[in-house]
């Protein structure tokens, strides 16, 4: 079975400081993508990275960046420079080739940026 | 290029009522799905399409929820009859069928009945 597991219901930063949100997924099989998406509170899904299972890099975007260790089978994703408008709510998911296209989402971290 | 569309994007209605949410998913994407998001409950699927054709209803939570895609550029969710625990944000997302592809999301119907 699929499943995204999201530990930190809510997490508070400073402003200009760096933040990791974790991630961990459990998946049997071989070839799978890992996502990260911000949900501010107007409620719209905005989709921030992807990390492809037989990628040796950590994927990175700007201020984002994700922290892939694949035996641990973790996906955190690290915020540096906390903005403000980081606020929000962060889904982490995952899709998992060999099961078609179903996309399944963690419970999410609600994240406070603080001036 | 226009994302997903969502029609309403808020709906008021009285238990009992039928409501009829819409989706345009982003042209060219073969992948469809329903969503439903609470405070309880999170993101949950309710069910998904490929090239128009539904591959997985298991979350459609009763029989009260209907979904079809008549076309590559449509798609409705319908609640017949209507509850107040059917109060949610429901969100319509589009993808194609490539590893790296994310989900686009359209920016939901919030939707409460009363």
């Amino acid at each position: 079975a699929q499943k995204i597991t999201q530990t930190q219901p809510g997490m508070f930063v400073q402003e200009k400081e760096a933040v990791t949100l974790d991630c961990t997924y459990d998946t049997s099989d071989q070839s799978y993508g890992l996502f990260w998406y911000k949900q501010p509170s107007s409620g719209e899904m905005i989709f921030l990275i992807y990390q492809g299972s037989y990628d040796e890099q950590n994927a990175t975007e700007g201020r984002y960046s994700l922290n892939f260790q694949k035996a641990r089978k973790s996906a955190n994703l690290v915020i540096s420079a906390s903005q403000l408008g980081d606020s929000a709510m962060y889904f982490c998911a995952m899709r998992a080739t060999n099961t078609g296209n179903q996309f399944y989402f963690g419970t999410g971290t609600s994240l406070t940026v603080i001036p | 290029d226009a994302g997903v569309i969502q029609s309403p994007r808020h709906e008021v209605t009285e238990m009992g009522q039928e409501v009829t949410l819409r989706c345009k998913p982003i042209s060219g994407h073969d992948y469809l799905f329903w969503y439903r998001q609470t405070m309880m409950r999170g993101l949950e699927l309710l069910i998904y399409f490929n090239n128009n054709v539904p591959i997985d209803d298991s979350g459609m939570p009763e029989d009260r929820f209907s979904a079809k895609m008549p076309n590559a550029s449509f798609s409705t969710l319908k609640i017949q009859p209507s509850e107040p625990r059917d109060s949610a944000v429901y969100f319509c997302a589009s993808n194609r069928l490539a590893s790296t592809d994310t989900q686009y999301f359209g920016p939901g119907t919030r939707l409460t009945v009363l």
